[in-house]
């Protein structure tokens, strides 16, 4: 139930396409899902994150999409560009508490 | 505004010697967490601490692993008489009281020889 299966694992998007990644969940409990971007070398950034009580969250070229009654939720990059190239994690937490990270998506964007 | 500071960035010990591994969280956050990655892996809880308590460490090996976040000073993740599994990378992520957001640093990658 700690789970969060995140996918695809790997993603090569040309430049200028929608890059989107899927994760979904088990646990109820979960109120709060983060996204992360990470660059090798680098630790996580927090990129995007969204409450269940919302569908839909926009900052700029990112989007994240949530479907409460399936335990959804995914991440659209607008316009990707080679720069977006990085592995991105999605994430759920209950209150102030552990995150629990989805296994990963290694993005390519291809110029 | 300084970001979460960890040293070392890099660490390499040999079998059965410690590793000690410091996090400094962010200005004003009080709430610290330790994850590890191992290679093409994604992130693993270890604990979750507050200052001078420890609030979980459900994700912590039972034996050779210590966390600890004193009233003054970093928050230091202890791993003894390590062995070729402990190699990762180590992430430290701060968050403020309460607050959800975790911030994280950029690791410690440790190598056991």
């Amino acid at each position: 139930q700690q789970q969060v299966k995140q996918s695809p694992q790997s993603l090569i998007v040309q430049k200028g396409g929608i890059s989107i990644i899927n994760c979904a969940y088990e646990n109820t409990a979960f109120d709060y899902f983060p996204w992360y971007q990470q660059f090798p070398g680098k630790g996580p950034a927090l990129l995007i994150a969204i409450r269940p009580d919302v569908s839909e969250k926009k900052e700029g070229r990112f989007t994240i999409s949530f479907n409460k009654s399936a335990k959804q939720f995914s991440l659209h990059i607008m316009d990707s560009q080679p720069g977006d190239s990085a592995t991105y994690f999605c994430a759920a937490v209950f209150g102030a508490q552990k995150l629990v990270f989805g296994q990963g998506t290694r993005l390519t964007i291809n110029p | 505004n300084a970001g979460v500071m960890q040293n070392p960035r890099h660490l390499v010990r040999r079998r059965g010697q410690e590793a000690r591994l410091r996090c400094s969280p962010m200005k004003g956050h009080s709430h610290v967490y330790w994850y590890r990655q191992l290679p093409e892996e994604g992130l693993k809880f270890m604990v979750y601490l507050q200052k001078e308590n420890i609030i979980d460490e459900s994700g912590m090996p039972k034996e050779r692993f210590s966390a600890e976040f004193p009233k003054e000073g970093p928050s230091i993740l202890r791993i003894q008489q390590v062995v070729r599994g402990d190699s990762a990378a180590y992430f430290c992520a701060s968050s403020p009281s309460g607050r959800v957001e975790q911030y994280f640093g950029p690791g410690t990658r440790l190598t056991v020889t």
